[in-house]
């Protein structure tokens, strides 16, 4: 099974900061990874697939980066309603497994 | 745009099942995954398997022995029956729908809002 770490596991930001989020695969997943966010009551959201191609819908801040066993979520500007956890996934081999997340707080 | 929803009961006791049921709608079942994640209080998400539209079923090893999912295209629905239940088993359950895009990259393209199930006698 491929273990995914994401650290920090929260971080504290503001509106209009560039934040970066990491993502750790413990082998090497090529560019199988995706990017979910996050928030209380609402059902997860898909952003990114395949490490960087951006979902339908998604705002154009939101980019992905990365290759082999590491990966980054970045969001150029942080608006207001992107306050929520992060979640790295590998789509490599299954079972499919997931960072732990990264909570991006005020 | 589908969506999905969870159902079934909120509380389980030990040693027994666990079922939950995913009714799909404003889509179809055809061509896709359909797969159960779980989160514990407090932890993070843990793929438990999928179901493919043609029956195909691949499973987390970790819970292989006590997981079952199955579909039911007539009904637009899939469900998850989990044996043998413990307080570990605690978590909220969520349906999803997976894709596999023309590159080969699997993802998650739907979530339901999830269900807690607690297990406690």
């Amino acid at each position: 099974e491929i273990q995914m770490t994401q650290s920090p596991t929260s971080l504290s930001a503001s509106v209009g900061d560039r934040v970066t989020i990491p993502c750790r695969a413990s082998q090497s997943i090529d560019t199988y990874l995706n990017w979910y966010q996050q928030k209380p009551g609402k059902a997860c959201k898909l952003l990114i697939s395949g490490t960087s191609t951006l979902q339908s819908g998604v705002p154009s801040r939101f980019s992905g980066s990365g290759s082999g066993t590491d990966f980054t979520l970045t969001i150029s500007s942080l608006q207001p309603e992107d306050f929520a956890t992060y979640y790295c996934q590998q789509s490599y081999s299954t079972p499919w497994t997931f960072g732990q997340g990264t909570k991006v707080e005020i | 745009q589908v969506q999905l929803q969870e159902s079934g009961p909120g509380l389980v006791k030990p040693s027994e099942t666990l079922s939950l049921t995913c009714t799909v709608s404003g889509g179809s079942i055809s061509g896709y995954y359909w797969s159960w994640i779980r989160q514990p209080p407090g932890k993070g998400l843990e793929w438990i398997g999928y179901v493919h539209y043609t029956g195909t079923t691949n499973y987390n090893p970790s819970l292989k022995s006590r997981v079952s999912i199955s579909l039911d295209t007539s009904k637009n629905h899939f469900s998850l029956k989990l044996r043998s239940v413990t307080a570990a088993d605690t978590a909220v359950y969520y349906c999803a729908r997976e894709d596999l895009d023309n590159d080969g990259y699997y993802y998650v393209d739907s979530w339901g809002l999830g269900t807690l199930v607690t297990v406690s006698s």
